[in-house]
């Protein structure tokens, strides 16, 4: 059972305009989320973080938002650029045994059109 | 910033055979975790690691050991490899559990089971 969930494995856009991701979660435990972004032959690499106690947090061109009531947040990333074309992970921290664990979603792939 | 190598970027083993993935960091982090990466299914933590000859199982153990003798170096095994076990491995290393829990990962070794 998958307590994170991405429902679009893939988005296009054209560069210039906004890019949406989105990440579903189940469990209300968690307490905080994460984006990593993730090019071919490379490993994944953090991008923004957001607390559960807050409902936005941005940085540059990037965005994340979080709706607790929803069990939903999303990256927004403006504008886009050919560059941010990678594969999207949304994770998020709840605990495990004694530990504080990341349990990541399916992931997006991000296509971005020059 | 941490860098996490992983020595072996590309591998093919034959079923049966005993599959050694090595991964080090360079800094005096604490933790470190070993993922696989499969197309619809995400990040998922097999083992991970809080000190040396500490370890826990993820999500995903089974088929799975790991070894942790020095603080920057934990090994993935694969005791007798199997097909299914065809993946790109991740290792990510991470201090302690503070802020956001952002985890630095290894660029992946991508293991084919013929």
């Amino acid at each position: 059972d998958q307590q994170v969930k991405q429902n679009s494995p893939s988005l296009s856009v054209q560069e210039g305009r906004i890019s949406i991701l989105n990440c579903d979660y189940t469990n209300s435990m968690f307490d905080y989320f994460l984006w990593y972004k993730k090019y071919p032959a490379e490993g994944p690499t953090f991008l923004i973080s957001i607390s559960s106690i807050k409902d936005k947090n941005e940085d540059g061109r990037f965005t994340v938002f979080l709706n607790k009531s929803a069990k939903h947040l999303s990256l927004h990333i403006v504008p886009s650029q050919p560059g941010d074309s990678a594969v999207y992970f949304c994770a998020a921290r709840g605990y495990s045994g004694s530990a504080r664990q990341l349990t990541f979603g399916s992931g997006t792939q991000l296509t971005v059109l020059p | 910033d941490v860098k996490v190598t992983q020595s072996s970027r590309y591998l093919v083993k034959r079923t049966g055979e005993k599959v050694f993935l090595e991964c080090v960091q360079d800094m005096d982090h604490e933790n470190m975790f070993w993922y696989r990466q499969d197309p619809g299914l995400g990040l998922r933590l097999i083992y991970f690691s809080y000190d040396v000859k500490m370890k826990e199982k993820g999500d995903i153990p089974e088929g799975y050991s790991v070894s942790r003798e020095k603080k920057e170096r934990f090994s993935l095994i694969l005791e007798s490899a199997s097909t299914n076990q065809t993946s790109m491995y991740l290792c990510a290393a991470q201090g302690s559990f503070s802020g956001a829990n952002v985890l630095t990962f290894g660029a992946g070794s991508r293991l084919t089971v013929l």
